[in-house]
């Protein structure tokens, strides 16, 4: 069973805090590792595909990191603003025998003014 | 179209009913994926379309659920004798490949009654 976590659940910050969440994900047959912001009645909006282990990609004051040796990506937000109080979504693709994605359940953002 | 356009954004329709899900990907997204989202929870992926074929659909929890894609473009989500426990957001995503990232729609909330 291919399994992807999220942690934490949910995070609570003051603006301008700097906050990181972590997505674990299976080690072995990965393909892609995906970032999603998902703001409540909107769709998923896509923030980083990401293939390579070492891969670090940066937009604006997201950036997000990839370990595929052990399983884990972190997404970082430096100086968070309320406007970032939204869900972040990992999805792992890969897997044996096809390309399903594999999404986490989510860290729920909330950032205070 | 500008974006993912998914119909109808709504559904109820009585426990044991047939429905269709329809998805309008971004014109020249090659791949196109179904997912169900219920309360609380990330997206579970369905299936995924790599232009007319189902690359992998073993996101499909059983034979009533069937997706087609006949032209590579538009794509159909078809539920048969549909269950009470079927009720969920489907979201539709459509990428230029498996390791571009996708854009969703907007979903179809099902109600199954």
């Amino acid at each position: 069973i291919l399994n992807v976590e999220q942690s934490p659940q949910s995070l609570h910050v003051q603006e301008g805090d700097s906050t990181n969440f972590t997505c674990s994900f299976p080690s072995s047959n990965f393909y892609a590792l995906h970032w999603y912001r998902w703001e409540t009645a909107k769709s998923p909006e896509a923030l980083f595909v990401m293939t390579l282990n070492g891969d670090e990609k940066k937009k604006g004051r997201i950036s997000a990191t990839l370990n595929t040796k052990e399983g884990y990506s972190y997404l970082y937000i430096k100086g968070s603003q309320p406007e970032d109080s939204a869900t972040y979504l990992c999805a792992f693709m890969g897997g044996t025998g096809g390309f399903k994605t594999i999404f986490g359940a989510g860290t729920r953002l909330f950032v205070k003014a | 179209g500008a974006g993912v356009s998914q119909t109808p954004s709504n559904k109820v329709t009585e426990k044991g009913k047939y429905v269709e899900l329809r998805c309008d990907p971004i014109s020249g997204h090659t791949a196109l994926y179904w997912y169900r989202q219920s309360l609380g929870q990330g997206p579970e992926f369905l299936i995924y379309f790599q232009g007319t074929g189902a690359a992998d659909d073993s996101g499909l929890p059983n034979d009533r659920f069937f997706a087609v894609r006949p032209e590579g473009s538009v794509s159909t989500l078809k539920i048969q004798r549909t269950e009470r426990g079927d009720s969920a957001v489907y979201l539709c995503a459509s990428s230029f490949g498996k390791n571009t990232e996708a854009f969703f729609g907007q979903g179809t909330r099902l109600t199954v009654v």
